[in-house]
């Protein structure tokens, strides 16, 4: 299958700082990116689809100006946390969805963030 | 309605034995329903998935039974083995996956000797 790279794959930031988390189609080109969040022990919540070379379409209750999505490319989408707070440390995971692959979409390894 | 109902919440099974997890879907324009393997600390990957014009579908030791009219598909893993102790998420989509994916509740699975 296709690989999808997610850097880094663990951060820690000071709070009221902004961080950024990079998803990267490597052998494909991904049409569709999708970020999620994920609790422990819980299931994987959608926060934003986004298409290359438009605005994302944010879920329900995700603000969109914490949580920053940019796809410039059809290769990379990057998901940045503004002023960070101790409640958005979470498991942040994004997957890509290219034509190529028909109806697989690929996840990156995902992102541990920890707010102190 | 999105919702996609997964059971149940954990599940031992002893090495060699069959594990079984069901899901259930409210929304009938669902068309692409995949299961997913979660290890602690890592993103999901896809195991196995089916559309629904077929009822079964099999892939080495993993199995996909799905049943339209009940509007259920389950995921059967045979001679279950200790590696595949990990979280199973369930999920369907539409447009053949084109969309979004709505995920069920995940099942953590424990593989006992």
């Amino acid at each position: 299958g296709a690989v999808v790279s997610q850097h880094p794959s663990w951060v820690i930031c000071k709070s009221g700082t902004s961080v950024k988390i990079e998803c990267r189609s490597l052998d494909f080109q991904a049409t569709t990116m999708f970020w999620y969040r994920q609790f422990p022990k819980q299931s994987l919540m959608l926060m934003a689809t986004s298409n290359e070379g438009s605005k994302a379409t944010y879920e329900q209750g995700v603000e969109k100006d914490k949580f920053l999505i940019n796809h410039a490319s059809l290769t990379l989408s990057t998901l940045t946390v503004t002023s960070a707070h101790p409640e958005d440390s979470s498991f942040y995971i994004c997957s890509a969805y290219g034509k190529v692959y028909n109806t697989e979409a690929f996840f990156g390894q995902g992102t541990r963030l920890t707010v102190v | 309605q999105q919702q996609v109902k997964q059971s149940p919440q954990s599940l031992i099974v002893q090495k060699g034995g069959i594990s079984i997890i069901n899901c259930a879907y409210e929304n009938t324009a669902f068309d692409y329903f995949p299961w997913y393997q979660q290890f602690p600390g890592k993103g999901p990957a896809l195991l196995i998935a089916i559309r629904p014009d077929v009822s079964e579908k099999k892939e080495g030791r993993f199995t996909i039974s799905f049943n339209k009219s009940a509007k259920q598909f389950s995921l059967h893993i045979m001679d279950s083995q200790p590696g595949d102790s990990a979280t199973y998420f369930c999920a369907a989509s539409k447009d053949f996956g084109n969309e979004k994916l709505t995920f069920g509740t995940g099942t953590r699975l424990t593989i006992i000797p």
